[in-house]
């Protein structure tokens, strides 16, 4: 149980152009799912919290007009990188709670912008 | 924010070693978690603990929660080459909801 999947698991994009990555729970529901980022050798970095049916809380820093995110349903939350630039690529990973503290993370989204 | 001081860095061991590694913190943490995370792939969760004082295996890998709220260690015993990866911890701070991640463990095994 408590499987999380991403799509695309890799995505090369022009300059300029945006980028949907979706995150999905398979086998149970979750009204809160998280972004993270993750640049090559460093730890993950929150991005922001998404919240079934309410709007996604951003964590300092991050511009919410450029990474949108939408938690349509209790299984699915998207996160669009929006007129994307080189500076934007990275590994971007979803997590997922079940309801309780564990936190079960997606196989991650290599981004890849030229 | 919170930070969480993992270390070491990096290991280099022999296969048939145990290894050990830690994080502390200067706050109290009311939960620990250890996750792998294999290169191009998410973190998988290893090892949840609630309680201090908490002691919890998985197969070989061994986990606790400090008593005082401020550190985890995770031990890994008998390695074999898939242990390889990198190795973080993670908790929540206080009464936060969002997980904390320390910087990471790279763990290699050597045959």
């Amino acid at each position: 149980g408590a499987v999380v999947s991403q799509h695309p698991s890799r995505v090369i994009c022009k300059s300029g152009t945006s980028v949907k990555i979706e995150c999905r729970s398979l086998d149970f529901q979750a009204t809160t799912m998280f972004w993270y980022r993750q640049f090559p050798k460093q730890s993950l970095m929150l991005m922001a919290t998404s919240n079934e049916g309410s709007k996604a809380t951003y964590e300092q820093g991050v511009e919410k007009d450029k990474f949108l995110i939408n938690h349509a349903s209790l299984t699915l939350s998207t996160l669009t990188v929006t007129s994307a630039h080189p500076e934007d690529s990275s590994f971007y990973i979803c997590s997922a709670n079940t309801g309780g503290i564990e936190q079960y993370f997606g196989p991650g989204t290599r981004l890849t912008v030229t | 924010g919170q930070q969480l001081n993992q270390s070491p860095q990096s290991m280099f061991i022999q296969e048939g070693e145990d290894v050990s590694m830690n994080c502390t913190s200067s706050s109290i943490f009311n939960t620990w978690l250890w996750y792998k995370q294999d290169p191009g792939e998410g973190p998988v969760l290893l090892i949840a603990l609630y309680k201090a004082g908490e002691l919890t295996s998985n197969g070989r890998l061994t986990a606790q929660f400090g008593i005082t709220r401020k550190d985890s260690f995770l031990n890994i015993s008998a390695s074999i080459p898939s242990d390889v990866g990198i190795y973080f911890c993670a908790g929540y701070p206080g009464s936060a909801r969002q997980l904390t991640f320390g910087s990471g463990t790279q763990l290699t095994v050597l045959p």
